[in-house]
């Protein structure tokens, strides 16, 4: 079964630019999580969709991130304009509605630098 | 507020000892509590559960952890760990019926020969 797949998996990007990290969720899942992880501050919730709603933005990422899903099998994360304080790791994880809560599936990430 | 600290941000163990990680939580009632392992380069994979009952519940790869509603731990052990157990490791928590999952900072773990 194919699991939570993220591209790219490195993006370098210039200060001020947008980019655009892909997630697919698991197949029949349902509930999509994108999380950034850094080592200072660890996993931070950046938004969470639950059958391609919107549920949770993150409060403070707002501003510059947006993410969507376009349909239960795809989502993205747009950072506009890029600064370089966001140089990390963006994880996806989905789950399946119902399921086990907090038994996330993880994609590999997408490791993001910006100079 | 729901919080997870892991006080040791790296712990280092020779192949063939025993470890254990540490959890404490804040949460009011009885959360659900994990343990997720990430290794090089991946993303985080579930080694373990406890929902409710047994207090000490089982994992993968020979890990265990036990609950403590006492001193609000969830500490994960190992009887013999392998070069390969080397990864960063994340307790984390959920409210039973909520949809977040708080992680930890987590533990770096360096298994040395």
């Amino acid at each position: 079964d194919a699991g939570v797949t993220q591209t790219p998996r490195h993006e370098v990007a210039e200060k001020g630019q947008t980019i655009i990290l892909k997630c697919e969720p698991v197949s029949g899942h349902n509930d999509l999580f994108w999380y950034r992880q850094t080592k200072i501050q660890g996993l931070e919730l950046l938004s969470y969709f639950r059958s391609k709603s919107l549920m949770e933005d993150g409060g403070a990422f707002k501003d510059r991130f947006k993410a969507e899903m376009l349909n239960s099998s795809f989502s993205t994360l747009k950072i506009q304009p890029t600064e370089p304080k966001d140089s990390a790791v963006y994880l996806c994880a989905s789950r399946p509605t119902g399921g086990d809560t907090g038994q996330l599936y993880f994609g590999e990430g997408s490791k993001l630098t910006v100079l | 507020a729901q919080s997870v600290t892991q006080p040791d941000a790296r712990v280092t163990v020779s192949e063939g000892a025993s470890l254990q990680l540490r959890c404490k939580y804040s949460y009011s009632g009885t959360p659900y509590l994990f343990w997720y392992v990430q290794y090089p380069r991946q993303g985080l994979q579930l080694l373990l559960k406890y929902y409710s009952g047994d207090p000490v519940v089982q994992g993968v790869n020979g890990f265990e952890a036990e609950f403590s509603k006492s001193n609000s731990s969830f500490h994960l052990r190992k009887a013999s760990v392998h070069w390969s157990d080397s990864a960063v490791y994340f307790c984390a928590l959920s409210a039973p019926g909520g949809y977040k999952v708080v992680f930890g900072s987590g533990t770096r773990l360096l298994v040395s020969p």
